[in-house]
């Protein structure tokens, strides 16, 4: 199993930015994904999640209203679309596959090894 | 803005056992929800240490244990090495956020 993220980049505060993460060595469709992000120095923070088939998506308040995630299981890729970048939302972004019977027992089997989104002037 | 409280630090002797708590609340883990917990080594990605309270993925060494009663949940080292230096964070689902939360997160010294 192989997640390998893009896009991170230095953007400016109230700018866009797109994150690719590209699986292989799995069905990806058959797999919740997520975004976790992690701010320097500072914790682990979920931001948003996606389900297999794209029927089930839902966001960190942190994040709602300005970032979408979405799938394209065509070319077994997860994407994230940041809007109205803000200084507080720079960190390293890790792309995250869901393992578990129920969502709401899932946990994280694999990990990408992280982007990095810088938002400043 | 995490809803699961961990110590900030920990630390211990080689071989000795320590113990990392994460304590939420009636909406994440006092709910039911199961307790992961991951091992973060520096510049690196987290990795699953115990998932589903008390279960271990392949791999994992024995060393590492976990448990969870009411609304916390432990994750114990026993014969601490220095390899265990680390930042471990739990993770669990809360109801009343509808989503997925992770805890503070503890860095483990080996002294």
């Amino acid at each position: 199993v192989k997640l390998l993220e893009s896009g991170g980049d230095l953007v400016q505060p109230g700018g866009s930015l797109r994150l690719s993460c590209t699986a292989s060595g799995f069905t990806f469709s058959a797999n919740a994904m997520s975004w976790v992000r992690q701010a320097p120095g500072k914790g682990l923070e979920w931001i948003s999640f996606l389900s297999g088939d794209s029927a089930g998506t839902f966001y960190a308040d942190s994040v709602k209203g300005r970032f979408t995630i979405s799938r394209d299981n065509s070319k077994n890729t997860l994407y994230l679309q940041m809007n109205s970048l803000r200084a507080e939302d720079t960190a390293v972004y890790y792309c995250a596959k869901w393992k578990g019977l129920k969502m709401i027992s899932y946990y994280v089997d694999y990990w990408g090894q992280g982007t990095l989104v810088t938002v400043s002037s | 803005q995490s809803v699961l409280t961990q110590p900030p630090s920990v630390s211990g002797a080689p071989g000795q056992r320590v113990s990392i708590s994460c304590t939420g609340s009636s909406s994440n883990v006092g709910a039911g929800y199961d307790v992961h917990w991951y091992q973060q080594l520096p510049g690196t990605a987290p990795k699953v240490l115990i998932y589903g309270n008390t279960n271990r993925p392949s791999g994992v060494p024995d060393r590492f244990s976990g448990s969870k009663s009411g609304t916390s949940a432990s994750l114990a080292i026993t014969g601490l090495q220095a390899e265990d230096e680390a930042d471990y964070y739990c993770q669990s689902y809360d109801n009343s956020l509808s989503g997925y939360v992770f805890g503070t997160g503890t860095k483990v010294t080996v002294l």
